[in-house]
């Protein structure tokens, strides 16, 4: 299977600030097919990015996704008290589909 | 609105099974397929298994061993998970989500369904 590793653990962000994840697969991600999720406290994951680098429906445009292969990125401009979560990435072109650990991003 | 719903959370004991409905509405159940997340208190997300919305076709992940069956009823556009043999550390919240094979990674999930595995 693909493991995937996140990096930061932990990122303390002062609102207004940019947030960049990392995301590392143990090997090439078919396709591209790297999602980004967010999951607030006591609530479901929310898809944030597909393919890379495409932003899911209602998504703000302050979230990017870039990155391929094996390397992936998850930035975020400017961030908003809303964003403070944890942030994980998933691959989905190689069966099983997998998950990061998940990155925190807390406020400073 | 498109959405999800599981049902309610579940009290086990080691041992047991258990069954975890999956309600979607808002959308033509036949074009997605449903898999199942679970997420143990504080941890990450862990995948379980795919079904395909007919209920023909079915993956699961090889971590449980084959203790999860996957099932759907497209007459009520519910899917369903049971777990067996139920250990403590199956005490987790358990996701589904809809998804489109190699094209649309769970867009949508459900609220979660707790299970409590304890003697």
């Amino acid at each position: 299977e693909i493991v995937l590793t996140q990096s930061p653990g932990t990122l303390s962000l002062s609102p207004g600030e940019g947030a960049t994840l990392s995301c590392r697969a143990s090997q090439n991600v078919p396709n591209n097919h790297l999602a980004w999720f967010q999951q607030r406290p006591g609530q479901a994951p929310r898809l944030l990015i597909y393919g890379a680098s495409s932003r899911a429906i209602g998504i703000p445009h302050r979230y990017s996704g870039s990155g391929s292969g094996t390397d992936f990125t998850l930035t975020v401009n400017r961030v908003e008290p809303e964003d403070f979560a944890v942030f994980y990435c998933h691959q989905y072109g190689y069966s099983p589909p997998t998950f990061g650990p998940g990155t925190r991003v807390e406020m400073k | 609105q498109v959405q999800l719903v599981q049902s309610g959370a579940e009290v086990k004991k080691p041992g047991a099974s258990v069954q975890i409905s999956c309600k979607a509405s808002g959308y033509t159940f036949t074009t997605y397929y449903i898999h199942w997340v679970r997420q143990a208190p504080g941890q990450g997300l862990e995948w379980m298994g795919v079904i395909d919305p007919d209920g023909t076709v079915s993956t699961y992940s090889q971590n449980f061993h084959g203790r999860v069956t996957l099932t759907t009823d497209t007459s009520t556009s519910t899917a369903y998970m049971e777990l067996s043999s139920l250990k403590s550390d199956d005490t987790a919240l358990y996701f589904c989500a809809r998804a489109i094979p190699a094209a649309v990674p769970f867009d949508v999930w459900g609220q979660g369904t707790f299970v409590t595995v304890s003697s």
